[in-house]
């Protein structure tokens, strides 16, 4: 089955500086990579996502790039906001299932 | 966009009694819904996917007898913990899935505590 890797697992910032969390996957198949972030006690909500046929998506602050030659994809935070402090998943949807695997997921601490 | 609702949000209850987690989705019609449960600190582990009018299908080591899910309508699912004990207890969050779109909608989950 798939396996999804993501790191780190605890990233803090600076309010204004950047975050970049990377996820690893291994069936070369996958063809769906959203990002999700999760608030304590909330569901994940949908962030940003990106389909195989595409190398980089871009959604004002937030940006994900894929690359299916080394099997990663990337999302990318700009300006970081303390209001951006969550826990967030990357997730894979394998070609011809619908089901997604999620990463470990990364909790995000932007320091004042 | 894609709403879905899930309800209640917290519940206690005690060992050995049943509950039922209810998710609806709210503007649209999911075909399928998938369930999966989060312990603190960590991912989201599928536990099944149901399909309107079909039974569920249910990912390796979850038992289906204990955990029962029915899926009657498109607008409908429902996750029963049937006999549940301590161990049980945890996040559970639902997810909907439009036919033929990659738009995946999660519930706001439902923490359960049984005590």
């Amino acid at each position: 089955g798939e396996n999804v890797e993501q790191h780190p697992s605890t990233l803090s910032v600076q309010e204004g500086d950047s975050a970049v969390i990377k996820c690893t996957y291994s069936d070369s198949a996958s063809n769906y990579f959203p990002w999700y972030k999760q608030e304590l006690g909330k569901g994940p909500q949908l962030i940003i996502d990106i389909r195989s046929n595409v190398g980089e998506k871009k959604d004002q602050r937030i940006a994900v790039t894929l690359n299916k030659t080394a099997k990663h994809f990337s999302l990318h935070i700009t300006e970081t906001q303390p209001e951006d402090s969550a826990v967030y998943f990357c997730a894979v949807l394998t070609g011809g299932g619908n089901k997604l695997t999620f990463g470990t997921g990364t909790q995000l601490k932007v320091e004042l | 966009g894609a709403v879905v609702s899930q309800h209640p949000s917290r519940v206690i209850c005690k060992s050995g009694t049943s509950v039922k987690i209810e998710c609806r989705s709210l503007d649209f019609q999911a075909t399928t819904m998938f369930w999966y449960r989060q312990f603190p600190k960590q991912s989201l582990m599928l536990m099944a996917t149901s399909n309107e009018g079909s039974k569920a299908t249910y990912e390796q080591g979850v038992e289906k007898d204990k955990f029962l899910i029915n899926h009657a309508s498109l607008t409908l699912s429902t996750l029963t913990v049937t006999s549940a004990h301590p161990e049980d207890s945890s996040f559970y969050i639902c997810s909907a899935q439009v036919d033929g779109d990659y738009g995946y909608t999660f519930g706001s989950g439902t923490r359960l505590t049984v005590v």
